[in-house]
């Protein structure tokens, strides 16, 4: 089962800030929080990734909560083209690391 | 740098016919995954190879096997195939024991199974 709750869907206007929340309260001290995102039947595109500190790169930051048990992935300037649906995932760094993956939350850019 | 491969795009099989999809990992990675997804879920762990062998495996039965060649790309093979394994089949491959090992997904094959 997936250890991290997300909103089911979302709405953003397109040039406003994307911000996703996820839930994972019972992550361990060892495990990284990961986010990918899927647009319609392609394979899941990596975004970011962190254990406790805030990320950032070139498609969007990662703000983690202090004591590591939610997190929010924002889209500084979402486009049309960040329709997808969007996976937090935790996953431990250690072992066949597998990615176990929940519904998701599906962000819908509007014009 | 070239990234995860997979063939076909595509492919339509009848029941209990036997399939094989395969895989080119990016380059430098030397750690296959793969994952089944059904329409509308998400991804779904079927089992990882590193170094040839069976690093992992999530809840499919034996009829799903897979081989890792040298050159780290690999197959996944599914026997007596049934209409429930008409999925999205995802490859991701990684780099393990670097200083990152985050997994890239290929582009998927869409297996039909009739």
């Amino acid at each position: 089962d997936a250890k991290t709750t997300q909103p089911t869907s979302m709405d953003c206007a397109e040039g406003r800030a994307a911000n996703l929340p996820c839930n994972h309260s019972t992550i361990s001290g060892n495990e990284y929080v990961y986010w990918y995102r899927q647009i319609h039947s392609q394979g899941p595109q990596y975004i970011i990734h962190g254990l406790k500190n805030n990320e950032t790169n070139e498609m969007a930051s990662l703000i983690i909560t202090e004591d590591r048990k939610s997190s929010t992935l924002i889209l500084p300037h979402a486009t049309l083209r960040d329709t997808a649906v969007y996976y937090c995932i935790v996953r431990a760094d250690w072992g066949a690391q597998k990615l176990v993956f929940g519904q998701g939350t599906r962000l819908t850019i509007n014009p | 740098e070239t990234g995860v491969t997979q063939s076909p795009t595509h492919l339509i099989k009848t029941r209990g016919q036997q399939v094989t999809l395969r895989c080119s990992s990016q380059s430098g990675h030397n750690t296959v995954s793969w994952y089944q997804q059904a329409l509308g879920q998400g991804p779904q762990f079927i089992f990882q190879y590193y170094r040839e062998e069976e690093n992992g495996r999530g809840n499919f039965p034996p009829r799903f096997s897979g081989l890792q060649f040298p050159n780290y790309s690999s197959e996944l093979n599914v026997n007596a195939l049934e209409l429930d394994d008409s999925a999205l089949y995802l490859c991701a491959s990684s780099l393990s024991g670097g200083s990152t090992d985050t997994q890239y997904f290929g582009p998927g094959t869409r297996l039909t199974v009739l």
